[in-house]
């Protein structure tokens, strides 16, 4: 099955800087990204996703870009804030026959945004 | 619109026992999949439902079985219950339609094995 790695586990960073998290995968097949945002005590929450037929796509201080020729997309947060501060899971899967697509995420990344 | 509500939102339960956990996805979705969150393991599908069928099964013990009803609403049950699942159950929804589809996620359920 699919294998999503994701990078960096932790990254700390100052209020207003940019921020990174990088995600490559394993299944060319693979067809769907979708980017979520866990806070202590919640369920993850989608802030972004891309479709495979997109190369960037960007959401206020959000944008995701994927390559999939190298089989890799990124999270980029610009203008971070403290509120940015949270466990953010990136997943990739696939349309096949009558399945949906399970999704398969990586094993996260904790961001802290520090004022 | 509402989302995704999951019940009970914690669970202590001892080895051997067993739980329910009920998930109600968002008005008009037809498709509920199920995940479960643990530190060691990070986020692991379990199963999905769609209109009454599971579609999809994770590589799970027979110990954790689901079901979901006609109007949506989906059950997973883990029987024998074992100091590993300990853990956040996740269930999340999609219109289950067509194509590859956004899932939204519940809150989930704390499941303490004592």
């Amino acid at each position: 099955g699919e294998n999503v790695e994701q990078h960096p586990s932790t990254l700390s960073v100052q209020e207003g800087d940019s921020a990174v998290i990088k995600c490559t995968y394993s299944d060319s097949a693979s067809n769907y990204f979708p980017w979520y945002k866990q806070e202590l005590g919640k369920g993850p929450q989608l802030i972004i996703d891309i479709r495979s037929n997109v190369g960037e796509k960007k959401d206020q201080r959000i944008a995701v870009t994927l390559n999939k020729t190298a089989k890799h997309f990124s999270l980029h947060i610009t203008e971070t804030q403290p509120e940015d501060s949270a466990v953010y899971f990136c997943a990739a899967t696939t349309r096949r026959g009558s399945t949906l697509g399970r999704l398969y995420f990586g094993r996260g990344t904790q961001l802290t945004v520090w004022p | 619109k509402a989302g995704v509500t999951q019940t009970p939102r914690y669970l202590i339960k001892t080895r051997g026992q067993q739980v329910t956990l009920s998930c109600s996805p968002i008005s008009g979705h037809r498709s509920v999949s199920w995940y479960q969150q643990t530190p060691g393991q990070g986020l692991q599908f379990l199963f999905e439902y769609f209109s009454e069928t599971q579609r999809n099964k994770g590589n799970f013990p027979g110990r954790f079985s689901g079901r979901q009803f006609s109007n949506s609403r989906s059950e997973m049950n883990v029987s024998t219950l074992e100091l590993g699942d300990s853990a956040l159950y996740l269930c999340a929804s999609s219109r289950g339609t067509s194509g590859v589809e956004t899932q939204y996620f519940g809150p989930g359920t704390r499941l303490l094995v004592l």
